[in-house]
């Protein structure tokens, strides 16, 4: 069965360094979320991608994060500098097209992120 | 923001008990879906109950929808300890993300 792949899972950095997580979706899938968890907290989503292009991205902190898609399949979420509230488990999730109310989102295992 | 809100937070049972979770979310939805995480690890979806529908059932998960009260239900018939998750409501409204909630942390043991 396919499956949403994120690297790396675990990711320790210190405050003020940079970080990138990677996220390859299920082949075929056009649409691709990006979302941080707090410890306790239900998944936020940070920025969705139609293809290559940044269709929501209205709850990305733009002063530190990025993220692109730029051949419109994998993708890549940077933060720089990290700060150490950015701490949590960042989720890729991807599906079949953004257009669908119904479309079921899967995901990936998740990058946990620890800032010291 | 966080539309909807989980209840209870945590919730223990024995094996082979039914466990019960409530959803409650604030604006009007066109489809409410249930997620499961185990620890660690990503969330998987369980199911979608659209605004028109009133029950769903999938397997031993039994989901309802009232609109009128804003609220929705997931059963677990005779859980297992595999069942041991924290399960998730997320709203969704035409034109906007999918919404979670905290989530309810179910712990069955046996």
């Amino acid at each position: 069965e396919a499956e949403v792949a994120q690297s790396p899972r675990y990711k320790i950095t210190e405050k003020s360094q940079a970080v990138a997580f990677w996220c390859d979706p299920i082949s075929g899938h056009a649409t691709l979320y990006w979302y941080r968890q707090i410890l306790g907290q239900g998944p936020e989503l940070l920025v969705q991608f139609q293809d290559e292009s940044v269709v929501d991205d209205s709850q990305l902190p733009k002063d530190r994060f990025s993220a692109e898609r730029l051949k419109g399949v994998d993708s890549t979420l940077k933060i720089q500098p990290a700060e150490l509230g950015d701490s949590a488990m960042y989720l890729c999730a991807s599906s079949h097209r953004s257009s669908g109310l119904v479309d079921t989102q899967y995901f990936g295992p998740g990058t946990r992120l620890t800032v010291l | 923001s966080q539309q909807g809100e989980e209840d209870p937070q945590a919730l223990s049972i024995q094996e082979g008990e039914n466990a019960t979770m409530n959803c409650s979310y604030k604006t009007s939805i066109n489809n409410l879906q249930w997620y499961r995480q185990n620890s660690g690890r990503g969330l998987v979806h369980l199911i979608l109950i659209r605004s028109n529908e009133r029950e769903k059932h999938s397997g031993r998960l039994r989901v309802t929808l009232d609109t009128s009260k804003k609220s929705s239900s997931l059963l677990i018939t005779a859980s297992r300890a595999a069942d041991t998750a924290s399960y998730f409501c997320a709203t969704k409204q035409a034109g906007t993300a999918l919404i979670f909630g905290k989530g309810t942390t179910l712990s069955v043991s046996s």
